[in-house]
């Protein structure tokens, strides 16, 4: 069974912290890692992707990754009250269909 | 930029009823998707499609269920009989040769 957990909060932060998000996987195979954005309602918005450990950083985003862990994580910089969303991890073994496998979401509220 | 566009936005139906579910993916995509989520829920891989044939498919992928790319833009989404157990969202996504994946609006499904 392929698992990818989260914490499903809320988390909260103060506008302008550093918002953490975390999430584990099961599959030791798995290739690749995503996180969305989603808003209540709305689809799953692609935010970041990455395929090999270490970080990897675009804007206010940072994901981090390591395989030996099973471990993903996004870091929020400067977050703001537009940030508040669920956060999806996503990942896929690379395999012919390429599925997504997702987590349940760490809800994060940032406050003003 | 392109994206991912579906039809209907909501689709109310009787248990029973087929359904057709629309998308027309982003125009020089490869590899398409159909997602759902239950209201509350994660994010759940049913089928993907690549060179006009199901690569991968999930459990929930039973007979009802069905796809289609009838012409160069639409990718279709079919229900024979629906249950009450089909409501939720269900997500189109596309993607190139890349491994991300892009999400439609998505179609809320209700089944009464």
């Amino acid at each position: 069974q392929k698992e990818v957990e989260q914490n499903s909060g809320p988390l909260s932060v103060p506008e302008g912290a550093i918002a953490s998000l975390n999430c584990t996987y099961s599959d030791r195979g798995s290739q690749s890692f995503f996180w969305y954005r989603q808003y209540s309602g709305k689809s799953p918005e692609l935010i970041m992707s990455i395929y090999s450990n270490g970080d990897k950083e675009d804007g206010r985003f940072t994901a981090q990754l390591n395989k030996a862990s099973q471990y993903v994580s996004l870091l929020i910089r400067d977050s703001q009250p537009s940030d508040s969303a669920t956060y999806l991890c996503a990942v896929n073994l690379g395999d012919a269909g390429n599925m997504l496998t997702f987590g349940g979401g760490t809800r994060l509220m940032v406050k003003p | 930029e392109p994206e991912v566009t579906q039809t209907p936005s909501h689709q109310v139906t009787q248990m029973g009823q087929e359904v057709i579910l629309r998308c027309v993916p982003i125009s020089n995509h490869l590899y398409f998707y159909w997602y759902r989520q239950i209201l509350g829920q994660k994010v759940e891989f049913l089928v993907s499609f690549y060179n006009n044939e199901i690569s991968e498919k999930s459990e929930i992928f039973d007979d009802q269920f069905s796809v289609e790319r009838p012409d160069g833009s639409n990718f279709t989404l079919k229900i024979r009989s629906t249950k009450l157990e089909d409501s939720a969202m269900y997500f189109c996504a596309s993607r190139l040769v890349s491994y991300e994946q892009y999400f439609g609006p998505g179609t809320r499904l209700t089944v009464t």
